[in-house]
């Protein structure tokens, strides 16, 4: 099993850029979330899907922030236009059930280091 | 709603020493709770996690018990190594209330020193 992968690892971009993040949840998981975590804020649920659908994007700070999925092995979340409040590490997660029940934890990625300047 | 408080690190400890990171939650119905752990340039993992009232998690060396009159989950472990210098964070879920959804804490540093 090789786990949730995440690229980049590392990514520095100039304001305005666009910026787009990539996850490959583990095979056969039906829920996939985005997280951020900053010093500030620390960790923060940005949105999650089930089976392929987001189910609540409460979390995504704005407009400029959008996330799909458009199939069960990929998920991309992207950030137009970047500004650099939004550095942070984004952590891409997945797991059997919405991760919070008793034997289905949550597996996270090694996350992206996303430096905005 | 739903909340998780964990006491602010960081926390330096010496090798062998006891650890004791506080984390207490606030929960409207009956969730299980979670110690998750991340090492240095890596995503969280699950370390333990308890299920009831009076449960006990324990993984390592590491253990926690779910305390429903203290509405409390500390983390402890009786004799620290460097290799345990990571970011703790304890989670809970209330599945008939939020569908499930995992609540992180703020997460507490720990740096042991040899």
């Amino acid at each position: 099993d090789a786990g949730v992968i995440q690229s980049p690892r590392h990514e520095v971009t100039e304001m305005g850029q666009e910026v787009t993040l990539r996850c490959k949840p583990i095979s056969g998981h039906d829920y996939l979330f985005w997280y951020r975590q900053t010093m500030m804020r620390g960790l923060e649920l940005l949105i999650y899907f089930n089976n392929n659908v987001p189910i609540d994007d409460s979390g995504m700070p704005e407009d400029r922030f959008s996330a799909k999925m458009p199939n069960a092995s990929f998920s991309t979340l992207k950030i137009q236009p970047s500004e650099p409040r939004d550095s942070a590490v984004y952590f891409c997660a997945s797991s059997v059930g919405q991760g919070g029940t008793y034997n289905s934890p949550l597996h996270f990625g090694n996350g992206t280091r996303l430096t905005v300047t | 709603g739903n909340s998780v408080t964990q006491m602010e690190g960081p926390v330096t400890l010496s090798e062998e020493a006891f650890l004791t990171i506080n984390c207490t939650y606030t929960a409207t119905g009956y969730p299980s709770l979670f110690w998750y752990v991340q090492y240095p340039g890596e995503g969280l993992q699950l370390l333990l996690k308890a299920t009831k009232a009076d449960d006990k998690g324990s993984n390592k060396g590491f253990e926690a018990t779910y305390r429903k009159e203290t509405t409390s989950f500390h983390l402890e472990k009786g004799s620290v190594q460097v290799s345990d210098s990571a970011v703790y964070f304890c989670a809970l879920s209330d599945f008939y209330n939020q569908g499930g959804k995992l609540i992180f804490g703020q997460g507490t540093e720990l740096s042991v020193k040899p």
